[in-house]
């Protein structure tokens, strides 16, 4: 199975800030790499598919990168609705895997 | 807009089955793949397993042969079967949807907490 692991496992730091939330592969994946933010009580959202399509209705100061087994979400210009935890998810092999969460929260 | 809703017991004892049913409105359930995804208190996401609606399934071999799902489409419905379980099989349940050719999880339920205990 493919392992996941995200960097930090949590982050504080205050409006208007550039955040980066590192997902490594333990093997390579591709580009077959998906950002989920969730939010408690609520399932979790789909922001970027395949390392770095932007999903319809996210706002663009959302953004990903990377390939192989690193790859980074980057949120330029933090605002209050986007502190919240954010998961990496590789789709390149069954069974299909996420990273253990980053959770954001305001310094 | 699709809508998905977890619906069933919340206590489920020890060695016991815990059974669960996704309802989808708002769109059709033909054509996508569906999944269950759970969440341990203070852990991550584990992707469960997925269902077409033909009835063809993946399903995650960490769970040694103990999930079984199956999709109803005149209701509009999925279901998740997961047997024997234990305190470790306590979690938020969520049911998710993705398009054909995809596996990513487009469309989400809210959750729905499962206790196992006696």
């Amino acid at each position: 199975d493919i392992q996941m692991t995200q960097s930090p496992s949590s982050l504080s730091a205050s409006i208007g800030d550039r955040v980066t939330i590192t997902c490594r592969a333990s093997q390579t994946i591709t580009k077959y790499l998906n950002w989920y933010q969730h939010k408690p009580g609520k399932g979790p959202k789909l922001l970027i598919s395949t390392t770095s399509s932007l999903q319809s209705g996210v706002p663009s100061r959302f953004s990903g990168s990377g390939s192989g087994t690193e790859f980074t979400l980057t949120i330029n210009g933090l605002q209050p609705e986007d502190f919240a935890t954010y998961y990496c998810q590789q789709n390149f092999y069954t069974p299909y895997s996420f990273g253990q969460g980053t959770k954001l929260d305001i310094k | 807009q699709v809508q998905l809703q977890e619906s069933g017991p919340r206590l489920v004892k020890p060695a016991e089955t815990l059974s669960l049913t996704c309802t989808v409105s708002g769109d059709s359930i033909i054509n996508y793949y569906w999944s269950w995804i759970r969440q341990p208190a203070g852990k991550g996401l584990e992707w469960l397993g997925r269902i077409y609606t033909t009835g063809s399934t993946n399903y995650n071999p960490s769970l040694e042969n103990r999930v079984v799902m199956s999709v109803d489409t005149s209701k509009s419905q999925f279901s998740l079967k997961l047997t024997s379980v234990t305190a470790a099989d306590t979690a938020v349940y969520y049911c998710a949807r993705g398009n054909f050719g995809e596996y990513l999880f487009r469309d989400w339920g809210q959750g729905t907490l499962v206790t196992v205990s006696s």
